[in-house]
């Protein structure tokens, strides 16, 4: 299996820049993909092969990578965003990040 | 508007079975593969498998291939996961999720949700 690396959390303010990474074991071409999670709910797509951006999803976010090292932005953060953000290839058998959970200070 | 109404929560003895139902609506639900995804107690996300209703077939993860039986419905435009030989480790939230990609099956990624279905696994 593919395993994604992401760092399990992340502090910031509103107003400023994030970036959340996404290690993975093997190179996945470009088929990486970034959803967020709130408490309760379902996943929901934000970018997809790396860098495209989901319908509905506010340009705020942004993504970037190819290969083996992959990033979400967010520019500028807004309270909204507190939630759990996870990486997930598609280059093989589909497999997730562990998670980030952003929280706001 | 694609929606995937899942059904309510469930509580399961050890050792028997239990059956989700993922209703779809807002597409055309042959058109599209069906992923099922598993999320644990405070734990991150599993894929278990997919499922193509238009021609019934189907992949599993390794993990799940002696645990989840991935079924459809095309008369009532209907996504199944049936769980056996329910263990404590079966407890978690289970998802149904359509996939769009590049291709029909592979390299692909879930651009709509079901708002999960809760399995607790209880004597």
């Amino acid at each position: 299996d593919t395993v994604l690396t992401q760092s399990p959390a992340l502090a910031v303010s509103p107003g400023e820049r994030v970036s959340i990474s996404c290690r993975a074991s093997e190179g996945v071409n470009s088929y990486m993909h970034w959803y967020q999670q709130k408490p309760g709910q379902q996943p929901k797509l934000l970018i997809y092969k790396a860098s495209n951006l989901a319908s509905g999803v506010p340009a705020r976010f942004s993504g970037s990578g190819s290969g083996t090292d992959f990033t979400l932005t967010i520019d500028p953060v807004e309270a909204d965003d507190t939630a759990t953000y996870f990486c997930q290839q598609s280059w093989n058998d589909p497999t997730f990040g562990g998670g980030t959970k952003l929280e706001l200070k | 508007e694609v929606q995937l109404q899942q059904s309510g929560p469930e509580v399961g003895r050890p050792g028997s079975s239990v059956k989700i139902s993922c209703k779809a609506s807002g597409y055309t639900f042959t058109d599209y593969v069906m992923n099922w995804v598993k999320q644990s107690p405070g734990q991150g996300l599993e894929w278990i498998g997919w499922i193509d209703p238009e021609y019934g077939s189907t992949d599993y993860a390794e993990k799940f291939k002696k645990k989840a039986t991935l079924t459809a419905d095309t008369s009532s435009n209907t996504a199944y996961i049936q769980l056996s030989s329910l263990t404590s480790e079966d407890t978690a939230t289970y998802f149904c999720a359509r996939c769009e990609g590049d291709t029909r099956v592979s390299f692909n990624w879930f651009a709509y949700w079901g708002q999960g279905t809760l399995v607790t696994v209880s004597s």
